[in-house]
């Protein structure tokens, strides 16, 4: 069975741009939640999906969004990029939620 | 203060060592999760327990809820389990249903030694 994986694994963008990340969970997985971590603040939550719906949302701003597609796939976006945007983002894929997490290997993100 | 605390902040051990890292909560929790993060970032997780006592190899985790404190140990530690050793927790206002939200410790450095 396929790992979770994160696409892309390495990404430098300019302040002011935006990005996408990707993430494919475990086939039958149908919640994704996404993680930053950074050497400052440690790992976060960001938010969660499940059945395409935000369940949860981390205390992070509104540049920061995502969303789930109909097969569990989900991406996330991050507007206007600030340096503190600079980070290791994580995205996990759980059966239902509350349940054993697997982790995809992330997506460094530096911002310049 | 964080919801999430783990002592020590960093550990050494020579191989073969009996090595325990502990967690305490300040929140309402529906599960903890032990986590371990390799040097690259991946992170593996290794235990989720509400209650009790898991064990997996050499590794085992407790947890004792009425003290909101989880342990983990590592028996006949080796250098492969050098790693940044995490502890997580679902708080429990989201238990009217199940969530991957987690509140994170800010994770125990092991280094083995040979």
């Amino acid at each position: 069975k396929a790992g979770v994986t994160q696409t892309p694994r390495y990404l430098i963008k300019t302040r002011g741009q935006q990005v996408t990340l990707s993430c494919s969970p475990i086939s039958g997985h149908r919640s994704v939640s996404w993680y930053q971590q950074t050497p400052g603040q440690g790992l976060q939550f960001l938010f969660e999906y499940f059945s395409e719906t935000q369940r949860n949302k981390g205390n992070f701003p509104g540049r920061f969004s995502g969303r789930q597609f109909s097969n569990s796939r989900s991406e996330m976006n991050v507007s206007t990029l600030e340096l503190g945007d600079s980070a290791l983002y994580l995205c996990a894929s759980s059966l239902a939620g509350r349940s054993p997490l697997h982790f995809g290997n992330g997506t460094r993100l530096t911002v310049t | 203060k964080n919801e999430v605390e783990q002592s020590p902040q960093n550990l050494t051990a020579q191989e073969g060592e009996f090595i325990t890292i502990n967690c305490s909560y300040s929140v309402g929790i529906s599960a903890l999760h032990w986590l371990q993060q390799h040097p690259g970032g991946g992170i593996v997780s290794l235990f989720m327990l509400s209650s009790g006592k898991k064990k997996h190899g050499r590794l085992i985790a407790t947890i004792n809820i009425q003290e909101k404190h989880s342990s983990l140990h590592i028996t006949a530690s080796h250098p492969r389990d050098s790693a940044v050793y995490i502890c997580a927790v679902n708080p429990s206002k989201f238990v009217s249903y199940n969530t991957d939200k987690l509140i994170f410790g800010t994770g125990t450095r092991l280094q083995v030694f040979p």
